[in-house]
């Protein structure tokens, strides 16, 4: 079985300093893992995915990922956050049980970025 | 990327009566879609998986006969919420994919709000 998790509810940076959400998984085969933000009253922004390749992936508005096999987990990071960034962001896995390929998301880390 | 176009974005509705909730792929074609309903500041519960022309698969406790799910075509999903009561008010988020294979990413819609009063 498939699953994620995000260990932290909720994360505090100041503007221009660097971020990191945290998300680990477990998996029974290759993971195919996401992230998506989610902006209040909106549906979910695809950032970034890992398929395959070099571990450290980038995505949109600056995010990267860093896919870490060892350490079953996949942070989402950006160098300088923005106010902007301010929104709750999910990591997913895609359930390769599934005939669908629904994804597995994670409970969701709120990011809230201060001037 | 994809577009997925989600309507209403938000509605409200008497106790008792249904409501229907459409979610279009509008550059692409989706054999699959998802629904699913989020509570304030959590995670996406997914409720079902339509399938075009076929039959959804619809989640462990999820009620097949309240949340009605059709997939008639390779571009239109909707979940309609029968005798809607006010347990049902919640935010509904449609997804969908455009080609077969792991590797590809889901895009959503924008979401619904629906409010029962």
């Amino acid at each position: 079985a498939q699953s994620v998790a995000q260990p932290e509810d909720q994360v505090n940076v100041a503007e221009g300093n660097p971020l990191t959400v945290k998300c680990t998984y477990s998996v029974s085969g290759n993971p195919y893992l996401f992230w998506y933000v989610q902006y209040p009253n909106r549906g979910l922004q695809f950032l970034l995915k890992y398929i395959t390749g070099d571990n450290l992936v980038k995505g949109s508005y600056g995010f990267e990922a860093e896919f870490n096999k060892s350490q079953t987990s996949f942070h989402l990071k950006k160098p300088s956050a923005l106010v902007s960034d301010s929104a709750l962001y999910f990591c997913a896995v895609r359930d390769l049980d599934n005939q669908g390929g629904k994804l597995i998301f994670g409970q969701g880390t709120e990011l809230s970025v201060k001037p | 990327g994809a577009v997925v176009s989600q309507h209403p974005s938000r509605v409200i509705c008497k106790s008792g009566t249904s409501v229907k909730i459409e979610c279009r792929s509008l550059d692409f074609q989706a054999t699959t879609m998802f629904w699913y309903r989020q509570f304030p500041k959590q995670s996406l519960m997914l409720m079902a998986t339509s399938n075009e022309g076929s039959k959804a698969t619809y989640e462990q406790g999820v009620e097949k006969d309240k949340f009605l799910i059709n997939h008639a075509s390779l571009t239109l999903s909707t979940l309609t919420v029968t005798s809607a009561h006010p347990e049902d008010s919640s935010f509904y988020i449609c997804s969908a994919r455009d080609l077969q294979g792991w590797g590809t990413e889901a895009f959503f819609g924008q979401g619904t709000r629906l409010t029962v009063v």
